[in-house]
C-alpha cells in the first residue's frame, strides 16, 4: 500500500459551484478523518469516521459541507456553492482503530475564483 | 478550551541545536506530537509523547512536556539543512476519537 491518496491534487473553481474531493485510506485503516489547512495556519479539525459512521463534525463544517464514506472504505467530501474563503488545502488521514498515529495524504488544494 | 500554541520562526546555524516550543490548554489531552511539513509534501508524524510521560528521545530529537504548565518542547540536536521546514505542534483530545488540534506551525530556517 502506498499511503493515503487525495484526488484531485488540485482544484480552480469559481464561486457559487460545488466541488468534490476524495480520500482513499491506508487500506486497513478503519478511521479516517479530513482537516483544512488555510495558508499560514495548522490543520484544522472537520471531521471524522470510524468505518462508515461519522462520529464527529466541528463547527467549521458548516450546511455546505458534506462527508460521506458508504462502504468505510474510500470517503468524499463536498463543498456546494462554494465561497472564496473555502479555499484552502483539504487534508485526509487515517488510522488504526484506537491508533495515536495518523497518516496524512498529500490534501487537495482549492482555490475559488 | 482547545487551542495550541507556538512561536511562528526559529533561525539557528547548521550544527546548532533548535527548540521549538508549544503551549496547548485542554487539560484532557492524551497524546502531545511533532509533525514535520516541507514545502509541497504532506505532514510527517516526527514524534510524540503520551500526557503521563516528561520526555522521549528518538535519535536527534528530544520531546520535554511539563504538564503543569502545559508546555512542550522539541530539541533538535545538530541540526541540519534537510531540517528547515515547518514544525506543528498538536494534541489529541479524550475524545475517544483522537481528533487532533494542531498549532499554526513554526517555520524553522537553517543557515549553512
Amino acid at each position: 500500500d502506498t499511503g493515503v491518496s487525495q484526488d484531485p491534487r488540485h482544484k480552480i473553481t469559481k464561486r457559487g459551484q460545488n466541488v468534490t474531493f476524495r480520500c482513499d485510506p491506508i487500506s486497513e485503516h478503519n478511521r479516517l478523518y479530513w482537516y483544512r489547512q488555510t495558508l499560514g495556519q495548522g490543520p484544522e479539525f472537520l471531521t471524522y469516521f470510524q468505518n462508515e459512521a461519522q462520529l464527529e463534525k466541528s463547527r467549521l463544517l458548516s450546511d455546505r459541507f458534506s462527508a460521506e464514506r458508504p462502504k468505510g472504505s474510500f470517503s468524499t467530501l463536498e463543498i456546494q456553492r462554494t465561497e472564496q474563503g473555502d479555499s484552502a488545502m483539504y487534508l485526509c488521514a487515517s488510522s488504526l482503530d484506537n491508533s495515536y498515529e495518523q497518516y496524512f495524504g498529500p490534501g487537495t488544494r482549492l482555490t475559488v475564483t | 478550551g482547545e487551542d495550541v500554541e507556538q512561536s511562528l520562526f526559529l533561525s539557528v546555524r547548521e550544527g546548532d541545536s533548535s527548540v521549538i516550543n508549544c503551549t496547548y490548554t485542554d487539560s484532557s489531552s492524551t497524546y502531545l506530537y511533532w509533525y514535520k511539513q516541507e514545502p509541497g509534501a504532506g505532514l510527517q508524524l516526527l514524534t510524540y509523547i503520551f500526557s503521563n510521560m516528561d520526555m522521549k528521545q528518538d535519535q536527534r530529537l528530544t520531546v520535554l512536556l511539563n504538564k503543569k504548565d502545559k508546555h512542550l518542547s522539541l530539541r533538535i540536536a545538530d541540526t541540519q539543512t534537510g531540517d528547515s521546514a515547518i514544525y506543528f505542534c498538536a494534541e489529541s483530545l479524550n475524545t475517544g476519537g483522537f481528533k487532533t488540534i494542531f498549532g499554526a506551525g513554526t517555520r524553522l530556517f537553517v543557515k549553512a
